[in-house]
C-alpha cells in the first residue's frame, strides 16, 4: 500500500508570504498526484492535477511540482482566502483507486 | 455549469444499509466520458475514496470497503448511488459525490457536491 505523508501538519504564516507544502509517497506514483484545498464546512476544491497542472479557474499563485515520490504545492503570495487545509491525493494502479494524505492546515499567524 | 447534489437519510441505524444518491445537473452522465465517484470524510479527519462508476456500470472500489459497497448508476435520471451495508459508528461521515477524471485527463476529482452528513446511531 502506498502511503502519502504530508508535512508539516500545521503551518502558521501571514498574508503575503510564500509557502511550500510537501507530500511524499512511500513508492513512486509517477506524476499522478493532485492537490485540493478545503475550507471549513465546504467540499474540497481541486487545485492541481498530474503534479503540476492547474485546474480550471485556479489562480496562478498556486503551482505544483514533483514526480516519483516527492511533490510540492507552492503558493507564491498568500491571500487571506488561502488559509485552509490542503490535501494531496494519489492514483493507485493495482488495484485501481485513490488515496489521500492526512492534510496540512495552513493557519493565519 | 455542472453541479452535483447528494441526497439521502442523515441518520442510519447500526448494522443497516446507508443509501445515498447523487444527482448530476448541467451535464449528462451518459454522454460524458467521466467516471463518477464517492468520497467520505469522518468528522475532523481526512478524505477517503469509496469508489467510482462509469455510465456503463463499470465500477472500481476501495479494497478496504469493497465487501460492503455497491455503487450503481441510473442514466435515465442522471444519477448515481451509493449503498454501504452493515454500517457502524466508524461510517459516520460527510459523504461527497464528485466527478472522477480518470478516463479523460489526470486522476482527480474536479467537480464536487456540497456533501451530506450521515450519522450512525440507534
Amino acid at each position: 500500500e502506498i502511503v502519502l505523508t504530508q508535512s508539516p501538519a500545521t503551518l502558521s504564516l501571514s498574508p503575503g508570504e510564500r509557502v511550500t507544502l510537501s507530500c511524499r509517497a512511500s513508492q513512486s506514483v509517477s506524476r499522478y498526484l493532485a492537490w485540493y484545498q478545503q475550507k471549513p464546512g465546504q467540499a474540497p476544491r481541486l487545485l492541481i492535477y498530474d503534479a503540476s497542472n492547474r485546474a480550471t479557474g485556479i489562480p496562478a499563485r498556486f503551482s505544483g511540482s514533483g514526480s516519483g515520490t516527492d511533490f510540492t504545492l507552492t503558493i507564491s503570495s498568500l491571500e487571506p482566502e488561502d488559509f485552509a487545509i490542503y490535501y494531496c491525493q494519489q492514483r493507485i494502479t493495482s488495484p485501481p483507486g485513490y488515496t489521500f494524505g492526512l492534510g496540512t492546515k495552513l493557519e493565519i499567524k | 455549469q455542472l453541479q452535483l447534489q447528494e441526497s439521502g437519510p442523515g441518520l442510519v441505524k447500526p448494522s443497516e444499509t446507508l443509501s445515498l444518491t447523487c444527482t448530476v445537473s448541467g451535464g449528462s452522465i451518459r454522454r460524458s466520458n467521466y467516471y463518477w465517484g464517492w468520497i467520505r470524510q469522518p468528522p475532523g479527519k481526512g478524505l477517503e475514496w469509496i469508489g467510482s462508476i462509469y455510465y456503463s456500470g463499470s465500477t472500481y472500489y476501495n479494497p478496504s470497503l469493497k465487501s460492503r459497497v455497491t455503487i450503481s448508476v441510473d442514466t435515465s435520471k442522471n444519477q448515481f448511488s451509493l449503498n454501504l451495508s452493515s454500517v457502524t459508528a466508524a461510517d459516520a461521515a460527510a459523504y461527497y459525490c464528485a466527478r472522477d477524471t480518470s478516463s479523460v485527463v489526470g486522476y482527480a476529482f474536479d467537480v464536487w457536491g456540497q456533501g451530506t452528513t450521515v450519522s450512525v446511531s440507534s
